[in-house]
């Protein structure tokens, strides 16, 4: 079975606003991780939640989990162009969800 | 630190030939390196595990003898496409893990490879 998906598919944005991109996934986890690529690319890692963890911040992102809901979310704040990108979770299954295609107009 | 490359970053081959693809860790030791297939705007579906000195893990539906992986030493392993087919044309991205984070995947680039 398929873990990690995320919705919505897509997010549509302009520039300074916030993003928020969910996670769900079926079976127990010790963590989660969440990824960005851009186009073509390869995958750039942005932060793990532990099973043990609610919540996580870094930088403009914040992260939680809520492990009773079996769920995640990716917060960016203030959103800039650059941030322009797809976004993954994975749990520590190695199996990544189809992604949150995020694109921020300036 | 953590910089994981891939050569080539793109190859186009003719159908029936065989393609290798190298993932090296260039700061670090690979203990474990994954290898993943991408499809267009798809997720990544992981193909195969390999542990360095031993034979790779390949997940249910990954044939083995058409995906050859080879992980010889602690920075590099190498995915060989065996007589490519058309629809074997896909985004293959490695990653590795060092020995004393085991949660942490550190990704290459991504290798395109086109079969006509």
């Amino acid at each position: 079975s398929q873990q990690g998906e995320e919705d919505p598919q897509a997010l549509s944005i302009q520039e300074g606003e916030n993003a928020t991109m969910n996670c769900s996934y079926k079976t127990s986890i010790n963590n989660l991780q969440w990824y960005r690529q851009n186009s073509g690319r390869g995958l750039v890692h942005l932060i793990l939640i532990r099973s043990n963890e609610r919540e996580k911040h870094s930088g403009r992102l914040r992260v939680t989990l809520d492990t009773s809901k079996k769920s995640s979310s990716l917060l960016i704040t203030a959103s800039r162009a650059a941030d322009t990108a797809s976004y993954f979770c994975a749990t520590d299954h190695l199996t990544f969800g189809k992604g949150t295609m995020l694109l921020v107009s300036p | 630190g953590a910089v994981v490359s891939q050569h080539p970053s793109w190859v186009i081959c003719k159908s029936g030939t065989s393609v290798k693809i190298e993932c090296r860790s260039l700061d670090f030791q690979a203990t474990t390196m994954f290898w993943y297939r991408q499809f267009p705007k798809q997720s990544l579906m992981l193909m195969a595990t390999s542990n360095e000195g031993s034979k790779a893990t390949y997940e249910q539906g990954v044939e083995k003898d058409k995906f050859l992986i080879n992980h010889a030493s602690l920075t590099l392993s190498t995915l060989t496409v065996t007589s490519a087919h058309p629809e074997d044309s896909s985004f293959y991205i490695c990653s590795a893990r060092t020995g004393t984070d085991q949660e942490t995947q550190y990704f290459g680039p991504g290798t395109r490879l086109l079969v006509l």
